[in-house]
């Protein structure tokens, strides 16, 4: 298994408050990404990153804003936690895809966050 | 508006028999296709993928089928065993070099022993 861990694993706050969620990964992989997976959505991208303080939005990103200082750790930050931030979160990484090679994502075991 | 979509929510299967897992795409700009399995609590892992120049990949039980034309792909486990039984997700990128994946809803598949 790739070494990805996010923490903390389970988090409840209350609405209105700062969360930030760490992803660690002992991989050295360039790429990382930051997923929520809700009901009727499957999982959709936040944010992502590729390479150390180089970030870009994907698809869900409004409420969300990421830092990479090191290349083993990607945060993503709530900065006023909102009830629609209910959500499992999934840290990904992935090597740096070249020529025709392509590679896939590994996933951490995710953070389980309840906004209230 | 969902790219990838897995339009089967849930799917039941005898031990033994073949499941097949369906998924559609809109984005003709989608070079590679992956599948994915997930365990309660635990992120998705990686299973099984296919790159837009090819039609088939088989490895072990798990084969996945690519039709270009129809914007579709399949994934076929053969044998079904109980452990099988996880929400499968179709995934695809567009080839840049972020290596960004769009993903289905995911499918319940049960394997019933």
């Amino acid at each position: 298994d790739a070494g990805i861990t996010q923490s903390p694993r389970h988090k409840v706050t209350e609405t209105g408050t700062p969360v930030t969620l760490r992803c660690h990964q002992t991989e050295n992989h360039r790429y990382m990404y930051w997923y929520r997976q809700d009901p009727g959505h499957g999982l959709r991208l936040i944010h992502y990153s590729y390479g150390v303080k180089d970030t870009d939005k994907g698809e869900v990103s409004d409420g969300y804003s990421v830092s990479r200082s090191k290349t083993e750790d990607f945060l993503l930050t709530l900065e006023s936690a909102t009830s629609s931030q209910t959500s499992v979160y999934f840290c990904a990484i992935s090597g740096r895809a070249s020529g025709n090679s392509y590679n896939e994502q590994f996933f951490g075991p995710g953070t389980r966050l309840t906004v209230l | 508006d969902q790219q990838v979509k897995q339009n089967s929510p849930s799917l039941s299967v005898q031990e033994g028999r073949i499941s097949i897992l369906n998924c559609d795409y809109t984005n003709s700009m989608f070079d590679y296709f992956l599948w994915y399995k997930k365990y309660p609590a635990e992120g998705p892992t990686f299973l099984i993928s296919i790159s837009s120049i090819k039609d088939k990949n088989e490895d072990g039980r798990f084969t996945v089928f690519l039709n270009k034309s129809a914007k579709h792909l399949s994934l076929h486990i053969v044998p079904s065993q109980p452990g099988d039984s996880a929400v499968y997700f179709c995934a695809a990128r567009t080839g840049t070099g972020a290596n960004n994946l769009f993903f289905g809803t995911g499918t319940r598949l049960t394997v019933i022993p």
